[in-house]
């Protein structure tokens, strides 16, 4: 099965860097992604990792690191819209696109 | 390219009826997901389907079924509806597996009284 750990909520403030962390247990690995989830929106994808290292996509920004099970997401020049929920997903290794999901850490981001 | 839709998006039924919801992929996406949110258990992967077999499940009741249609279009299914049902459904649409990933839908708010 999968374990999937994420602070519940974080505060930053606007124009700042905040990471956001995950630690995963899981039986088998084939890729971890971020969402971004308004509230009362549906979740929009963020990024993808599968190999080791950092993927940088404009001001977000996300690391992996298979022999942790540990990635985070980066945000950088923070941004009031920002203010959301960041959901950590993993996928197994038993094929297809089933994704677990931790429970999201909500931020907040003050002027 | 237009995104994925899902119908009804809200919907109030009783307990003991049955439900079903609608989505339709983006267009030349095979693969189609379904995930249940709630407040207390986040999001919930409930089955996958491509080329209109299911290929993968989760962990929920047979009370809950799905299909895909050869357009890829996708239904899900609630049979004898629960209060703790009440949530929001949400359909994820891919065009395989690999670096791609799950575009939502708006998701379908099912109230269940």
């Amino acid at each position: 099965g999968q374990n999937i750990d994420q602070p519940t909520e974080m505060t930053a403030t606007e124009g700042a860097i905040v990471q956001i962390n995950c630690t995963y247990q899981t039986s088998g690995f084939n890729g971890l992604f971020w969402y971004q989830q308004h509230a009362g929106e549906a979740p929009t994808f963020l990024s993808y990792n599968v190999l080791d290292g950092l993927e940088e996509k404009g001001r977000f920004s996300s690391f992996l690191s298979r022999s942790k099970g540990y990635s985070y997401l980066l945000l950088k020049e923070l941004q009031m819209k920002d203010s959301a929920s960041y959901l950590c997903a993993v996928r197994g290794t038993g094929g297809g696109n089933k994704l677990t999901f931790g429970t999201g850490t909500q931020l907040k981001v003050e002027l | 390219k237009a995104g994925v839709t899902q119908t009804p998006r809200y919907l109030i039924k009783t307990r003991g009826q049955q439900v079903t919801l609608s989505c339709s992929p983006i267009s030349g996406h095979r693969s189609v997901s379904w995930y249940q949110q709630t407040p207390g258990q986040g999001l919930q992967f409930l089955f996958e389907y491509f080329s209109e077999t299911q290929r993968n499940k989760g962990n929920f009741p047979g009370r809950f079924s799905g299909r895909q249609f050869s357009n890829s279009r996708s239904e899900m299914n609630v049979s004898t509806l629960e209060l703790g049902d009440s949530a929001l459904y949400l359909c994820a649409s891919s065009a395989g597996t690999g670096i791609t990933g799950q575009y939502f839908g708006p998701g379908t708010r099912l109230t269940v009284t």
